[in-house]
Parts: structure tokens; C-alpha cells; sequence
């Protein structure tokens, strides 16, 4: 069965550097979603894209946080500068289109010492 | 202000009883609502979509009723097995729309079948 790849599995970083998430979603998807995961809680909506488009972002800390998808494929979160606060899991979900469940990923747990 | 509650975070339960795990919401008229299953370390896996004129799903031995007079859905697994245990989040699309993946997730309730 396809999945959504997400690399890297872990990442531990220090507060006030970068750090880059990537995701590689299931081929053929369309939409792809990134959403923010805080031990203990439900997944929470950073950015929506539709191809290459964002279509919401609305949710997405936009001093520190940006997301593209240059080719309408893959995927980049990145976060610059983190804070202890962004300790969580990041996850990546994709769709054939708008109307359909989307698939996650097994996502990237971030660590912010 | 807008809400969605599972009515708690920790459900246990004996082996071959049924799991029943609630849903609530405020301020929302969802269209449709999902069910998702949540294994430690791994990303949620979609299990059940249950639209607003919709009052019962079923697939296999799972059931989802949906009542948008009460603004509450109830998860249902059957013949519970310890692969069952797991935290299973409800979520909603808040915007009324169709896109299925722009989703509001409750917190979660971790469900735990006992041999």
C-alpha cells in the first residue's frame, strides 16, 4: 500500500536554530496537508496546499514557520528559529483531491533543547 | 467559542466487551464527521466518514452514529480485541466544507482492551 514518506523520523535541535521537515507524498496526490501534533492533544492544521499552491495557511506561525511545494510533489516545513515551544510531532497528509480522506504519515517528532 | 470534546482520555475495557467512545461539539454544523486510530509513534489512519444525513456507519465491527441534534457522534468497536487498544481521534472539517483534509481534530481517547 502507498505512503507518505517523511524524513527525518526524529530530530533533536537546539532552540533558536533551524530546522527542515520534508515529505514525500503518496504519488498522484494532489493535496497535501501539514499539521502540528503536541503530545497529548489532536492534530492541529499548519498549511493546505493544492499543487504547488497554498490554499490556507492560516494557522501557520508565519514569522518562524514556512512551508513550500515547488513542483507540486514533495514537501518542505522549516522552522527558523525554533523554539521550546514547537517540541512535537509534525505530520504530512496527502489526497488524490479535496473530496477524500486524507493518508498520513508516520511523521517527524522535533525535539527543541 | 468552537469546540470538539471526546469524552475521555482513557477508556479500559476487558476483552470481547464493547468499546463506546463519544464525540462532542460545539458551534459547528460539520457536514460530515471522521474517525481515525492513532498507534504510539505513527501517524492517524482513517477509519470511518459518517455524513450529516447519514445517522449509522458500519465496517466490520466498528459502527459510527452521528447525531447533529445533539452535536455528537458515538464509536463503536464490537467483540473489542487487545489489537484494538489504540487513541482514537474524532475530527471535523470547522469550515462546513468539502476538502476532507482540513480537518479539526478532538484530543483523543486512548482505549486500552484488557486479555
Amino acid at each position: 500500500e502507498a505512503e507518505v514518506a517523511q524524513s527525518p523520523r526524529y530530530k533533536i535541535t537546539e532552540k533558536s536554530q533551524a530546522v527542515a521537515f520534508w515529505c514525500d507524498p503518496i504519488s498522484g496526490h494532489a493535496t497535501l496537508y501539514w499539521y502540528r501534533q503536541i503530545l497529548g492533544q489532536g492534530p492541529e492544521l499548519l498549511v493546505q496546499f493544492q499543487d504547488e499552491s497554498v490554499v490556507d495557511d492560516s494557522q501557520l506561525p508565519k514569522d518562524r514557520f514556512s512551508a513550500e511545494r515547488l513542483k507540486g510533489v514533495d514537501s518542505t516545513l522549516k522552522i527558523q528559529p525554533a523554539e521550546l515551544g514547537d517540541s512535537a510531532m509534525y505530520l504530512c497528509a496527502s489526497s488524490k483531491r479535496t473530496g477524500i480522506p486524507p493518508t498520513f504519515g508516520n511523521g517527524t517528532r522535533l525535539t527543541v533543547t | 467559542s468552537q469546540k470538539i470534546e471526546q469524552n475521555s482520555e482513557a477508556l479500559n475495557i476487558q476483552e470481547g466487551k464493547t468499546a463506546t467512545l463519544t464525540c462532542n461539539y460545539t458551534n459547528y454544523s460539520p457536514a460530515y464527521l471522521q474517525w481515525y486510530r492513532q498507534d504510539p509513534g505513527r501517524g492517524p489512519v482513517f477509519l470511518l466518514l459518517i455524513r450529516e444525513n447519514e445517522k449509522e456507519k458500519r465496517k466490520e465491527r466498528l459502527k459510527v452514529t452521528f447525531d447533529t441534534t445533539l452535536k455528537q457522534s458515538l464509536f463503536h468497536i464490537t467483540a473489542s480485541q487487545p489489537a484494538d487498544s489504540a487513541t482514537y481521534l474524532c475530527a471535523l472539517d470547522i469550515a462546513g466544507g468539502t476538502s476532507y483534509g482540513k480537518l479539526t481534530f478532538g484530543q483523543g481517547t486512548i482505549l486500552t482492551v484488557h486479555p
